[in-house]
């Protein structure tokens, strides 16, 4: 079965700084995407970027880059130039090959002016 | 389009009352989801419905019972819940189901009270 881990609960980031929140999974199947969303208090959920396991490259969206190292399975999710929009609940999710998405615990991100 | 819609958007309810919740979408996605999330926790599978036809089943309480009358429209009946169901409901959809590129599209939610 599939696991994934946020082992912060909360973060701070000063404005206009950079941030990583931390995501690793668990899979023995080879073939799995990587998703990550946030969730403003609002309560939808946004899709930000998607890192697939054979992908050689690690994706980025704008100011969101995902740094996929594969080997430790580690899918951290990296915001550049924090902004006070970007407050909010950051889940890390996980499909396998013919599975459907499970989300981590989630990381709940505040952007100090 | 890129919207998925979820009605309503708040919902109080006694434990002896029926509602539905209702989720449409008009992106031509095949595939559609029911979540639910309690607060500060991450959303949990309930079902899913892939060409309309209900493909997993979360082994869900039968006082939920989803509906998909056709390929754009998803509800979830309710009956005889309980306080403890009280949660954000969320409806998803995707292209695919079971396929790891597959994002979801997900609505607003609906914010459940049980009295």
């Amino acid at each position: 079965a599939q696991k994934i881990t946020q082992t912060q609960p909360g973060m701070f980031v000063q404005e206009k700084e950079a941030v990583t929140l931390d995501c690793t999974y668990d899979t023995s199947d080879p073939s799995y995407g990587l998703f990550w969303y946030k969730q403003p208090s609002s309560g939808e959920m946004i899709f930000l970027i998607y890192q697939g396991s054979y992908d050689q490259q690690n994706a980025t969206e704008g100011r969101y880059s995902l740094n996929f190292q594969k080997a430790r399975k580690s899918a951290n999710l990296v915001i550049s130039a924090s902004q006070l929009g970007d407050s909010a609940m950051y889940f890390c999710a996980m499909r396998e090959g013919v599975g459907d998405m499970r989300f981590g615990a989630g990381t709940r991100l505040t952007v100090k002016p | 389009d890129t919207e998925v819609t979820q009605t309503p958007k708040h919902l109080v309810m006694g434990m002896t009352n029926k509602k539905s919740l209702k989720c449409e979408q008009h992106m031509g996605h095949r595939a559609m989801y029911w979540y639910k999330q309690k607060a500060k926790k991450p959303p949990e599978l309930m079902f899913v419905y892939s060409y309309e036809k209900l493909s997993i089943n979360e082994s869900v309480p039968s006082r939920f019972s989803p509906e998909c009358p056709n390929s754009s429209l998803l509800n979830l009946h309710l009956h005889a819940l309980q306080p403890e169901d009280s949660a954000l409901y969320l409806c998803a959809s995707s292209r695919e189901s079971g396929k790891r590129v597959e994002k979801l599209f997900f609505g607003s939610g609906t914010q459940l009270s049980v009295l």
